[in-house]
This record gives C-alpha cells, sequence and structure tokens, in this order.
C-alpha cells in the first residue's frame, strides 16, 4: 500500500527566505507526483505535476524535484511571501490502474511579514 | 471556463439521516474521482469514474456510501444512516480524456453530522 509522508506538519518562515518542502512516498512505483495548494476552506490548486520520467518542473518562483528511486519530492519555493502562506499538499498517482491519487498530510506554511 | 462545481458548499444533518452531495465536473472531462478529507486523516480516495466503465470503489469506507455518475457527467455521493464520523470535506475532481493528467478539485462540500 502506497503510503506518503510530510515531514514537518507546520512550517514557519520570515518572508523573504527560499525554502523547501519534503515529500517521501513508500513505492516508487508511481506514475506521477503532483504538488498542491488549500486554502483555508477552499478546494485544491494544483501547482507543478511532475511525470515519472521527468527529475524536475518549474512555475515562477516554485521548483519541483522528483527522485523517484529513493521515493522523495521536493518543492522549493524561492524568496516566499505572505501570500505564500497555505497548506502543501504532496500527492502521488500509482500504483495500480485507477489513477486514484494518494495524499500526504500536509505541511502548513506560514510566512510571516 | 468554468471549473469543477460541488453543491452544498455545507451541509449539516442530524445522526441517521441519509445525505447526497453533487459534483459537476468539468465539460469534456472523462474522469472523476471523489475523496474525503478528515480532521487529522488527510486526503483518502474514495470512488473513481472512468468514461463508461465500472467505477472503482475500493476506497469507499462502508455499504453506506454509494456514488453515481449520469450520463458521463454530473455525479452523485449519497451516505446512507449518516454517523458522527463521517464529518468531512468532501472533494470531488476531474481530469480529461488521454492519459494520466492533472485533477482539477472542487472547492468541497463540508459536512458536519450532529
Amino acid at each position: 500500500k502506497q503510503e506518503v509522508t510530510q515531514i514537518p506538519a507546520a512550517l514557519s518562515v520570515p518572508e523573504g527566505e527560499n525554502l523547501v518542502l519534503n515529500c517521501s512516498f513508500t513505492d516508487s512505483a508511481i506514475y506521477n507526483l503532483q504538488w498542491f495548494r488549500q486554502d483555508p476552506g477552499k478546494g485544491l490548486t494544483s501547482l507543478l505535476l511532475i511525470q515519472s520520467s521527468q527529475r524536475e518542473q518549474t512555475s515562477g518562483r516554485l521548483n519541483a524535484s522528483l527522485d523517484k528511486s529513493s521515493g522523495r519530492s521536493t518543492l522549493y519555493i524561492a524568496a516566499s511571501q505572505p501570500g505564500d502562506s497555505a497548506t502543501y499538499l504532496c500527492a502521488v498517482e500509482g500504483p495500480g490502474a485507477n489513477s486514484k491519487l494518494t495524499f500526504g498530510k500536509g505541511i502548513t506554511l506560514s510566512v510571516r511579514p | 471556463g468554468a471549473g469543477v462545481s460541488q453543491s452544498p458548499s455545507n451541509k449539516v444533518t442530524e445522526k441517521g439521516k441519509d445525505v447526497e452531495l453533487r459534483c459537476d465536473p468539468i465539460s469534456g472531462h472523462t474522469a472523476l474521482y471523489w475523496y474525503r478529507q478528515s480532521l487529522g486523516q488527510g486526503l483518502e480516495f474514495l470512488i473513481y469514474f472512468q468514461g463508461n466503465s465500472a467505477p472503482d470503489k475500493s476506497g469507499l469506507p462502508s455499504d453506506r456510501f454509494s456514488a453515481e455518475r449520469t450520463g458521463g457527467s454530473v455525479s452523485t455521493l449519497t451516505i446512507q444512516r449518516t454517523q458522527q464520523e463521517d464529518s468531512a470535506v468532501y472533494l470531488c475532481a476531474s481530469s480529461p480524456p488521454g492519459g494520466r493528467n492533472i485533477q482539477y478539485f472542487g472547492a468541497g462540500t463540508r459536512l458536519s453530522v450532529l
């Protein structure tokens, strides 16, 4: 059974700091890995999707890397801003044929002005 | 264009009552998923629909839970004889055809069972 872990559960940093959010998964037979953002009381917004054949994806100040063999991914946020405060969820698709996502419990990020 | 729409946004019900939660996926999306987000439990997969194929119900926690998808579009998640442990946010997602794609999520229905 696939398990996804995100540690720590919460993180507080001052504005402007570069930071790394970690995600690990137990079964490396994945199709892809996604990072989502969730604001309080809202749904999930997909930030980046990395296919299993890829090593990283970038979007603006965000960079996500994937090391499938070791079961790890990181989300790098450059020059953090108060607007980045949210919960960040990592999810993997696979193994298995049904495309379901297995999620970590998320990291709640607070960026202090 | 319109995203995934879920209704109601909030639902308060009494223990033992039945509830229906609705999901309107993005037009043209063939895959539809239901997930549950409980406090402290994270997001859990419930059920998956893909086109006209039989749904994958492997994540449904009990036989009180069922879902259907009519005409390959709108889906309804039904919880019968609700229990307090059913209180959670129920999220629906859809994705386009053509392989393993990004799943687009609705804002969810927050269910509170008193």
